[in-house]
């Protein structure tokens, strides 16, 4: 059965740092991956999504991703955090045999300090 | 404007008492999903619903939970007799085709309490 870990539960990082959030995969076929961020009290919103060709893949708000077969990582990164990135973000895979559902992982907490 | 409106946007109920989350999509696609979140927790499939049947549904969704397009634009969620454990926050989402296509385009969700 397909899953998605995301081995971080809460990250802190300064405003201005670097961001790297981890999420792995387990999905015996070609996996579609997604990264989506949610603020407090919202829905969830599309950050990027991979599907097939260049394994690095841009989003919205400058986050980009690098798809890794071998390491069945779909980690996502930012060069530059900006408190309104401060947010709960999610990693989820996307299945079509069968049925149709998008499995998430737990979610990683994203605190930004001054 | 949100792809995906929902109502309502919070529900208090007795426990074992019926409720019914709405969704409505501002365009007419096919494929629509319900998810939950229980508070601080993950977001977990419950059942995908396509071309008026249900594709796929969790093993959270038991015979307590009901999806149907009565009108062929809302698109509901009944849980038959509520637990506490069903308090969690519902989101209703789309796609243009299946998951695997594109981004699901969520609503800002139903909370559902259960007293």
């Amino acid at each position: 059965a397909q899953s998605v870990t995301q081995p971080d539960i809460h990250i802190t990082v300064s405003e201005g740092a670097s961001l790297e959030l981890r999420c792995n995969y387990s999905y015996g076929a070609t996996p579609y991956l997604f990264w989506y961020v949610q603020s407090p009290g919202q829905g969830l919103q599309l950050l990027l999504k991979y599907f097939s060709g260049d394994t690095l893949v841009q989003g919205i708000k400058g986050f980009e991703a690098e798809f890794k077969r071998s390491q069945s990582s779909f980690n996502l990164r930012k060069p530059s955090v900006h408190w309104s990135d401060a947010a709960e973000y999610f990693c989820a895979v996307a299945t079509n045999t069968g049925g149709f559902k998008t499995i998430f992982g737990a979610g990683t907490r994203l605190f930004v300090k001054a | 404007e949100p792809e995906v409106t929902q109502t309502p946007s919070h529900q208090v109920t007795q426990m074992g008492q019926e409720v019914i989350l709405r969704c409505v999509p501002i365009s007419n696609h096919l494929y629509f999903y319900w998810y939950r979140q229980i508070l601080g927790q993950k977001v977990e499939f419950l059942v995908s619903f396509y071309n008026n049947e249900i594709s796929e549904k969790s093993e959270i969704f038991d015979d307590q939970f009901s999806v149907e397009r009565p009108d062929g634009s809302n698109f509901t969620l009944k849980i038959r007799s509520t637990k506490l454990e069903d308090s969690a926050m519902y989101f209703c989402a789309r796609t243009k085709a299946g998951p695997a296509s594109g981004e699901l385009f969520f609503g800002e969700g139903s909370r559902l309490t259960v007293l």
